[in-house]
């Protein structure tokens, strides 16, 4: 079944670039990697999310492996507001369920 | 715009009681799925909604849950005989391309949190 590894935590100095990994070895070959955040008691919030690749946006960019089981997300330059839960999604294949997993807990640290 | 709005904030009731959860999704939207997230755990997808239709109903736990989008835009979560294990945040999320290839990005309502004491 689709499934997403991410580390727990990591920290990250204000102003330095920010690397979430992520592994999804089971990625089926036509389903996209979502990346979305989590600020405390809100939502989930979109960043960017790609197929086979590389992308890039005014947020982030998203560096995916040739083999397509991992990925990087990339926040070029971290602030404080950056701090959050950021979460790494694949899609069961043939389906709608969007695999969220326990995400990274990202701290940016002044 | 107004973006992805759920009623009510929070909602305290008592083991055995029946519960109902409010989506307002973005005008327009014709994908909304709901999501159940337990402390420290990540969103959990409940179900998937194009249009009127649950075109996918497989992350919901049990009978006792159940979800409607009768005119294809309110959706309402609907939670009978509670149990004390059913406490969580309850996110809906909305999206213009459901059915495309990537599914689109989703944007989420701020949740609901549900107390069952």
């Amino acid at each position: 079944d689709a499934k997403t590894t991410q580390p727990t935590s990591m920290d990250c100095a204000e102003g330095r670039a920010a690397n979430l990994p992520c592994n999804h070895s089971t990625i089926s070959g036509n389903e996209y990697v979502y990346w979305y955040r989590q600020i405390h008691s809100q939502g989930p919030q979109y960043i960017i999310h790609g197929l086979k690749n590389n992308e890039t946006n005014e947020m982030a960019s998203l560096i995916i492996t040739e083999d397509r089981k991992s990925s990087t997300l990339i926040l070029p330059h971290a602030t404080l507001r950056d701090t959050a839960v950021y979460y790494c999604i694949v899609r069961v294949s043939g389906t709608y369920k969007y695999i969220f997993g326990t995400g990274t807990r990202l701290k940016v640290l002044a | 715009g107004a973006g992805v709005s759920q009623t009510p904030s929070n909602k305290v009731t008592e083991k055995g009681k029946y519960v109902e959860l409010r989506c307002d999704p973005i005008s327009g939207h014709t994908a909304l799925y709901w999501y159940r997230q337990s402390l420290g755990q990540g969103p959990e997808f409940l179900i998937y909604f194009q249009g009127t239709g649950a075109a996918d109903d497989s992350g919901l736990p049990n009978d006792r849950f159940f979800a409607v989008r009768p005119e294809g835009s309110v959706s309402t979560l609907k939670i009978q005989r509670t149990e004390r294990g059913d406490s969580a945040v309850y996110l809906c999320a909305s999206s213009l391309k459901g059915t495309s290839p990537g599914g689109g990005e989703q944007f989420f309502g701020p949740g609901t949190r549900l107390t069952v004491l």
